[in-house]
């Protein structure tokens, strides 16, 4: 299983707010390592959604937003529209383990 | 604009070797570092390795060292990832990355070449 632990999936429909949880330990986000969040549409690669923590590439609108606190790390999407339906993984990294950088297991957002 | 592009999947036999390719365009190569992330198809991302803008640092995975080989050639402007000894469990997608060292993210990434290793 994955060093950082997202739900598999989670769902809204469209207007809504959602939230996608990511859960480390003292060893990545708790040690103050950046977290980043990437999207995946099925069938294409995926695309950096939040960088160092809190920011957003140019493009990316400002319905994305992410936090950290501790060992854990959350992704917010408000303004639910069809297109945000997708596989969003978040990634840090990690010195004490066989891989440097790690990623969540990524979590599929289903927009009812 | 940035661009990556990865080529040399392919179907191979368990034991058997590879080399995949990416090539960049639309940025300044020789200053970046660059990863290779996979995808076994249904699953989650998983990274390879990375290499050094200088190929003075190099990175693996421990489920890959001793079989997998990153390289690069600034002056061709590609990356490359050598595979030997390939197993079932390195089926995937194989992606190349630009990588923003020092903050470890990944901010432009290749439509990727799937490797499959069957028998």
């Amino acid at each position: 299983q994955s060093v950082l632990t997202q739900p598999p999936s989670v769902s809204g429909a469209p207007g809504q707010r959602v939230t996608i949880s990511c859960t480390g330990s003292s060893s990545n986000i708790g040690a103050g390592y950046n977290v980043n969040w990437y999207q995946q549409v099925p069938g294409t690669a995926p695309k950096l959604l939040i960088y160092r923590n809190n920011n957003r590439p140019s493009g990316v609108p400002d319905r994305f937003s992410a936090s950290t606190s501790g060992t854990s790390a959350s992704l917010a999407i408000t303004g639910l529209q069809a297109d945000d339906e997708a596989d969003y993984y978040c990634q840090s990294f990690d010195t004490s383990l066989s891989s440097d950088v790690i990623f969540g297991g990524g979590t599929k957002l289903s927009v009812l | 604009q940035v661009q990556l592009v990865e080529s040399g999947g392919g179907l191979v036999k368990p034991g058997g070797s590879l080399r995949l390719s990416c090539s960049a365009s639309g940025f300044g190569f020789s200053g970046y570092y660059m990863t290779w992330i996979r995808q076994a198809p249904g699953k989650g991302l998983e990274w390879v390795s990375f290499i050094g803008s200088g190929s003075n640092v190099i990175y693996y995975r421990d489920s890959v060292k001793g079989r997998f080989t990153i390289s690069r050639d600034n002056a061709q402007q590609s990356l490359y990832l050598h595979m030997d000894s390939l197993r079932a469990d390195d089926t995937a997608v194989y992606y190349c990355a630009r990588m923003l060292y020092g903050y470890n993210y990944f901010d432009y990434w290749g439509q990727g070449t799937l490797v499959t290793v069957s028998s």
